[in-house]
């Protein structure tokens, strides 16, 4: 298995409280990426990273900021979080070396949040 | 967001059927196409990363093909057993980013 780490694997939370979602790789891959999954909507992509410190949006990124200082930590923050919010967590990395996007991605274990 | 579409949503089958699916992409600035397989309760694997328009890729009872013309990609599973019930996701690169962008999945129940 890919070595891949998300915390925490689940987190209760009240509606305007910041929350901070961690993704910590062993692999050394490139590219970092935050999914959520809800019903009906299979995986949508949150924000995603190809290298330290670079980061874009992807199709749901309001309320949602991102940071990735060193390679194997991506952090996922909810600033206020939502009702909305509540889902499962998703991370995920390719790459393992040459730029290439034609790799296989690895997926964390999830972390399911709920937003009360 | 350029979307990736699949089809059928779900697909409920015999245990020995055959089946496919079809995903759906943008044929511009194509730069790769994935499949995964994601159990309930797991996280999604990869099956398949295809690159090439006319390839073809098998694993054991499961094959796709790729189109990056027209857009598409078939997934087969021949002889369908029940533990190839899970939800099977395609993803999709384009050459001007880095994002990989899925499809919302076909979900399929195999019974014996």
């Amino acid at each position: 298995d890919a070595g891949i780490t998300q915390s925490p694997r689940h987190k209760v939370t009240e509606t305007g409280t910041p929350v901070t979602l961690r993704c910590h790789q062993t692999e050394n891959h490139r590219y970092m990426y935050w999914y959520r999954q809800d019903p009906g909507h299979g995986l949508r992509l949150i924000h995603y990273s190809y290298g330290v410190k670079d980061t874009d949006k992807g199709e749901v990124s309001d309320g949602y900021s991102v940071s990735r200082s060193k390679t194997e930590d991506f952090l996922l923050t909810l600033e206020s979080a939502t009702s909305s919010q509540t889902s499962v967590y998703f991370c995920a990395i390719s790459d393992p070396g040459g730029g290439h996007l034609n790799t296989e991605a690895f997926f964390g274990q999830g972390t399911r949040l709920t937003v009360v | 967001i350029l979307n990736v579409e699949q089809s059928p949503q779900s697909l409920h089958v015999q245990e020995g059927d055959s089946t496919n699916f079809t995903c759906s992409f943008p044929s511009s600035n194509f730069y790769a196409l994935h499949w995964y397989r994601w159990e309930t309760a797991k996280s999604p694997e990869a099956l398949f990363v295809m690159t090439l328009n006319g390839d073809e890729k098998k694993k054991g009872r499961i094959s796709a093909t790729l189109n990056t013309k027209e857009g598409y990609s078939y997934l087969y599973i021949k002889g369908s057993q029940p533990e190839d019930s899970a939800t099977y996701l395609c993803a999709w690169n384009s050459n001007s980013g880095y994002a990989l962008n899925f499809g919302k999945g076909t979900s399929l129940l195999v019974t014996p």
